[in-house]
């Protein structure tokens, strides 16, 4: 079944970046839209950003956009997200999660990594 | 953005018991509604989408509809498996929302 690993979560400061990867095998990652997702400690969920098949379109949470990038290699099946400048806010778990649509059509999620942690504090 | 609102926002109910959870969108998001499934520690599980089409291997229990901007998720005859923290999602307009989330609870 689809598998998709997180990894490049850890402490950070303030004002800092981080890069966080996303493995993905057992499907044709080239086909379809991926996602992050994000879960605060003790809090809801919420939608970071989303690239598509082809890389070509992103669009991001207004929270992150600007200091955000999501990024993707289709030859090595993986999926990164580039934060910079990071706020204490910022602190949460990412989830790497594919969308259920192929070739840029958008139906929502469907399968979810196990999520990362990323905490920044001073 | 589109705010999406859910209702209860918790619940207690007992094995077997027919369970309805509303989530409402702020504006017209046609069926671009999915519905998620989360255990504390873990990852969230995807149960719907497009408003009422299940995602494969989800129990017929669970099924979804809609009426205008406001959207339901019934679990016909609650399980022990299904106590957990339910939340619904458009994906109509960027940026895509979530509503804040239901918990059922054992009663």
């Amino acid at each position: 079944q689809v598998q998709l690993v997180e990894s490049g979560g850890g402490v950070v400061q303030p004002g800092r970046s981080l890069r966080l990867s996303c493995a993905a095998s057992r499907f044709t990652f080239s086909l379809y839209s991926m996602h992050w997702v994000r879960q605060a400690p003790g809090k809801g969920l919420e939608w970071v950003a989303v690239l598509s098949y082809d890389g070509i379109i992103e669009h991001y949470a207004d929270s992150v956009k600007g200091r955000f990038t999501i990024s993707r290699d289709n030859s090595k099946s993986t999926l990164d997200l580039q934060m910079n400048s990071l706020r204490v806010e910022d602190t949460a778990v990412y989830y790497c999660a594919r969308d259920v649509g192929v070739r840029g059509v958008i139906l929502g999620i469907d399968n979810w990594g196990q999520g990362t942690l990323v905490s920044v504090s001073s | 953005d589109i705010q999406m609102t859910q209702s209860p926002s918790s619940l207690s109910a007992s094995v077997g018991d027919r369970v309805i959870i509303t989530c409402r969108a702020s504006q017209g998001i046609s069926n671009y509604l999915a519905w998620f499934q989360q255990k504390p520690g873990k990852a969230p599980r995807s149960l719907i989408y497009a408003a009422s089409t299940l995602h494969s291997g989800v129990p017929s229990r669970f099924s979804g509809s809609e009426s205008g901007t406001d959207f339901t998720l019934t679990i016909s005859s609650l399980q022990p498996e299904d106590f957990a923290t339910y939340y619904c999602q458009q994906y109509n307009n960027y940026p895509f929302t979530f509503g804040p989330g239901t918990t059922v609870h054992m009663k």
